[in-house]
């Protein structure tokens, strides 16, 4: 069965360092990934999505992710962080075995300091 | 983008009462929606996936009972938990299916149950 471990809970960062949100995933087969960004009390916005396409995969508001079979991880990244990326990320795979259901990972919430 | 749209976006009832969350898929027609509850400081744990016509299926766990899923037409799903109690507090999202399998999610109501 198709799975992500989000390592990090809780990332705070400055405004204007990198941010880095890391996720491994576990899958029996070619996994789809995706990450979500949930601001409080709203419903997901997909960032970006890996479906067996090229490596790094460009999202919105400057984020991007790198999909590495080697490691089995599919981090977050952005250059440098604004206010207005505080929130909570969540990492997810599509579960094939199971009718495509979208599995997530546990959340990890970005603070960013000012 | 696609939209989905969810009313009401928050609700209070009594315990005993019944209260029915709408989720409505406003540019395109989902065949499949699915519903996921979301406690605080918790991911997103899918509910149930509804497809148009026919009846829903529920992830192990879920009473089917109390939570009741109609999915009537292509473009609406709505939820509807029964004699609600203050432990069905939570904030319930649904997330419409296109063509593409990729799912978009609705803005998510806060049922609060006195």
């Amino acid at each position: 069965a198709q799975s992500v471990t989000q390592l990090d809970s809780h990332v705070s960062v400055s405004e204007g360092t990198p941010v880095l949100l890391r996720c491994n995933y576990s899958s029996s087969y070619s996994p789809s990934l995706f990450w979500y960004v949930q601001h409080p009390n709203k419903g997901l916005q997909l960032l970006l999505k890996y479906t067996s396409a090229a490596t790094l995969v460009k999202g919105i508001n400057g984020f991007e992710a790198e999909f590495k079979k080697s490691e089995t991880s599919f981090h977050l990244t952005k250059p440098s962080a604004h206010m207005s990326d505080a929130a909570e990320y969540f990492c997810v795979v599509i579960n094939m075995e199971y009718g495509n259901k979208l599995v997530f990972g546990a959340g990890t919430i970005l603070r960013v300091k000012s | 983008g696609a939209v989905v749209s969810q009313h009401p976006s928050w609700v209070i009832c009594k315990s005993g009462t019944s209260v029915k969350i709408e989720c409505r898929s406003l540019d395109f027609q989902a065949t499949t929606m699915f519903w996921y509850r979301q406690f605080p400081k918790q991911s997103l744990m899918l509910m149930a996936t509804s497809n148009e016509g026919s009846k829903a299926t529920y992830e192990q766990g879920v009473e089917k009972d109390k939570f009741l899923i109609n999915h009537a037409s292509l473009t609406l799903s709505t939820l509807t938990v029964t004699s609600a109690h203050p432990e069905d507090s939570s904030f319930y999202i649904c997330s419409a299916s296109d063509l593409y399998n990729e799912q978009f999610f609705g803005p998510g109501t806060r049922l609060t149950v006195l």
